[in-house]
């Protein structure tokens, strides 16, 4: 069973630098055509794709945030790891990781809310 | 970035009845070297994650309900629920996967 989970914070403050957790379970993240995405959601507004990386350690980023953005992974561990630098409130969202076959989101986690807040 | 615009925003459909939504990209979504169309869509209930439905498309996830289908090709895209359920009030979006960055659209509420 495929299981994705998103930690980090829920209060950030702004200027600050968020890193995120999503461990997987039921997947390697070293199996060929396995990758993991990061997704956002403000309250009320629609998807937005963040970061991706592939079974080959290969990155790509949104092209808005690029300059903010840095996802890496730890296959040992399970774990794929996105930081985001100089938060500020309008970064409030929920963030979701996802798994990917090859580049298609087919699993997702439940999200982590994350509130940027002095 | 490619564009994805949805339509509507909202619709309100009854019981039983068809629900159609719309997606088009600013740029064609076919790979020509496999004839396939990097275009995926997703359901999503309030203060759940998305749901994949169908992508390349038309293919539909395992155990997704064979009243959802999708169809077009290149920039124009549908997704058609034949016989609207109770449990198909959500939230629905399109994504393209054919290059970084994705875009998803702006999403179609459907209600009852």
């Amino acid at each position: 069973q495929v299981t994705l989970k998103e930690s980090g914070p829920v209060v950030v403050k702004p200027t600050e630098t968020l890193m995120l957790t999503c461990t997987v379970s039921g997947f390697s993240l070293s199996n060929f055509r396995m990758g993991v995405s990061w997704f956002r959601q403000p309250p009320g507004r629609a998807l937005e794709w963040l970061a991706h990386i592939s079974s080959s350690d290969e990155k790509s980023y949104s092209t808005s945030l690029k300059s903010r953005l840095t996802i890496s992974k730890d296959t040992s561990k399970s774990q794929v790891i996105l930081t985001m630098t100089n938060m500020d409130p309008v970064d409030t969202a929920t963030y979701y990781c996802a798994r990917t076959v090859v580049v298609l989101p087919d699993r997702w986690g439940q999200g982590t809310l994350v509130t940027v807040s002095s | 970035d490619i564009v994805m615009t949805q339509s509507p925003d909202s619709l309100a459909v009854s019981l039983g009845e068809r629900a159609t939504i719309n997606c088009k990209s600013s740029q064609s979504l076919l790979y020509s070297s496999n004839n396939k169309n990097f275009l995926a869509w997703y359901q999503q209930k309030p203060g759940q994650p998305p749901k994949l439905l169908i992508y390349w498309a038309s293919t539909r996830e395992s155990g997704v309900p064979d009243r959802f289908s999708g169809s077009g090709s290149a920039t124009d895209f549908t997704l058609t629920i034949s016989s609207l359920q109770a449990e198909d009030v959500a939230v629905y979006y399109c994504l393209q996967y054919y290059s970084s960055p994705q875009t998803f659209g702006q999403g179609t509420k459907v209600d009852i």
